[in-house]
């Protein structure tokens, strides 16, 4: 079945290092999500990618989705202790019976040392 | 506002009682989730429904029941055929190729 692997689960930086984080897909996906979630939380939306090889930027974060639309990135330059949470991609799969279902990578626990 | 409402936020269950974990949305989404998160698993698909009266299983359906009877809402039973219930559940609305919006949660601990 469809599945999406993320590594690493866990990454604990310096403030002011980069972090990045790695999404993969057993099959093509329609497109991809990411989101955030803070310590006591729940997960909260940060960007979609829905082209092949289509790279976006918001601030500090670069999202890449692979040209075969089966894994992604989430790079953080000079992370900051705000960025600290749990980073989930979510795969949306191709058109077919899964219609309308996100799958959900383990999450890349982030911590950031001051 | 706009947004996702999840009841109550913290919920103790004895051993054999079924609970109700209430979700309703005001965003006029078709579509509706329930997820369970333990600690380094992610967030795992519990049940679904794309349309009002109707709802499928996820990866994790035994022991859970949900309804759809009206579209603002998708109450999530617990009952005691699950064995480990002790979780936060996380409740979400999309509308189709588009993000999901996440309720606050219910953090669900057995007693």
């Amino acid at each position: 079945g469809q599945q999406v692997m993320q590594i690493p689960q866990y990454q604990h930086v310096q403030e002011g290092e980069d972090f990045t984080t790695y999404c993969n897909s057993s099959t093509t996906l329609s497109n991809i999500q990411w989101y955030k979630q803070r310590p006591g939380g729940h997960p909260v939306f940060l960007i979609q990618l829905v082209k092949s090889g289509e790279v976006k930027k918001q601030k500090r974060l670069t999202f890449q989705f692979g040209e075969a639309k089966k894994n992604s990135s989430l790079h953080i330059t000079a992370t900051q202790t705000t960025d600290v949470g749990t980073y989930f991609c979510a795969g949306e799969a191709d058109r077919g019976s899964t219609l309308g279902r996100l799958y959900f990578g383990r999450g890349t626990q982030l911590t950031v040392w001051p | 506002d706009g947004g996702i409402t999840q009841s109550p936020k913290y919920l103790f269950r004895k051993e054999g009682q079924n609970v109700t974990l209430s979700c309703e949305q005001n965003l006029n989404h078709d579509a509706m989730y329930w997820y369970r998160q333990d600690p380094g698993q992610g967030l795992r698909l519990i049940y679904y429904s794309q349309i009002v009266n109707d709802f499928q299983k996820g990866d994790i359906a035994e022991g859970y029941s949900v309804s759809r009877e009206k579209k603002e809402s998708f109450p999530l039973t617990v009952t005691s055929a699950q064995k480990n219930p002790t979780a936060f559940y996380l409740c979400a609305s999309m509308v189709n190729w588009g993000e999901a919006f996440f309720g606050q949660g219910t953090r669900l601990t057995v007693v």
